[in-house]
């Protein structure tokens, strides 16, 4: 099944103006991490939260966690121009053991105008 | 700050012949993963390893892939005999283990079958 859907699927905005990511996931999770991608390149580490907590932040970044609903979003404040690359969310299963791997969402590509 | 390192960057092969990708993971980490990216489509999770055995894999690591870890540092992902489909980036992550979920990222590797 699909695991992890975020939307919009493009998001494109001012620089200064704050945006707001979306995703969905379909099955019980441990933790959900959020992960930026610059075009080609590798994955970066944003922020995670588990299945207990409900915010979370860090610098520009706001996540929320909804479990009950099975969703989760992220919130950039400021933008600004190197902020544009594309974000997944990913989630872990409970107990997934010493295997912990991601499953990850389709991605939103959010483009920051300067 | 220690970081996961990946080479080649960009491999170009035929189809049927053996590729190997190779990964230098952080170094007291326990946890090693590889995942694809398809051009354009999600990151999927291959296979993951730990204490010397793979722990979990998917559907798409079948009997053409395998991963060993052949020293104390490096983490190999080959794969037999290349199709056309097998294009895609690979990236192979790594985590510390006890006390926390964050993944750490390598570069990729850009594998491109002919």
């Amino acid at each position: 099944s699909q695991q992890g859907e975020e939307d919009p699927q493009a998001l494109s905005i001012q620089e200064g103006e704050n945006a707001t990511m979306n995703c969905s996931y379909k099955t019980s999770i441990n933790n959900l991490q959020w992960y930026r991608q610059n075009s080609g390149r590798g994955l970066v580490h944003l922020i995670l939260i588990r299945s207990n907590e409900r915010e979370k932040h860090s610098g520009r970044l706001r996540v929320t966690l909804d479990t009950s609903k099975k969703s989760s979003s992220l919130l950039i404040t400021a933008s600004r121009a190197a902020d544009t690359a594309s974000y997944f969310c990913a989630t872990v299963r409970p107990f997934s053991g010493s295997a912990r791997q991601l499953t990850f969402g389709s991605g939103t590509q959010l483009t920051v105008l300067p | 700050e220690p970081e996961v390192t990946q080479t080649p960057s960009h491999q170009v092969t035929q189809m049927g012949q053996e590729v190997i990708l190779r990964c230098v993971p952080i170094s007291n980490h326990l946890y090693f993963y590889w995942y694809r990216q398809i051009l354009g489509q999600k990151v999927e999770f291959l296979v993951s390893f730990y204490n010397n055995e793979i722990s979990e894999k998917s559907e798409i690591f079948d009997d053409q892939f395998s991963v060993e870890r052949p020293d104390g540092s490096n983490f190999t992902l080959k794969i037999r005999s290349t199709k056309l489909e097998d294009s895609a980036m690979y990236f192979c992550a790594s985590l510390y283990g006890s006390g926390t979920d964050t993944q750490y990222f390598g570069p990729g590797t850009r594998l491109t079958v002919l």
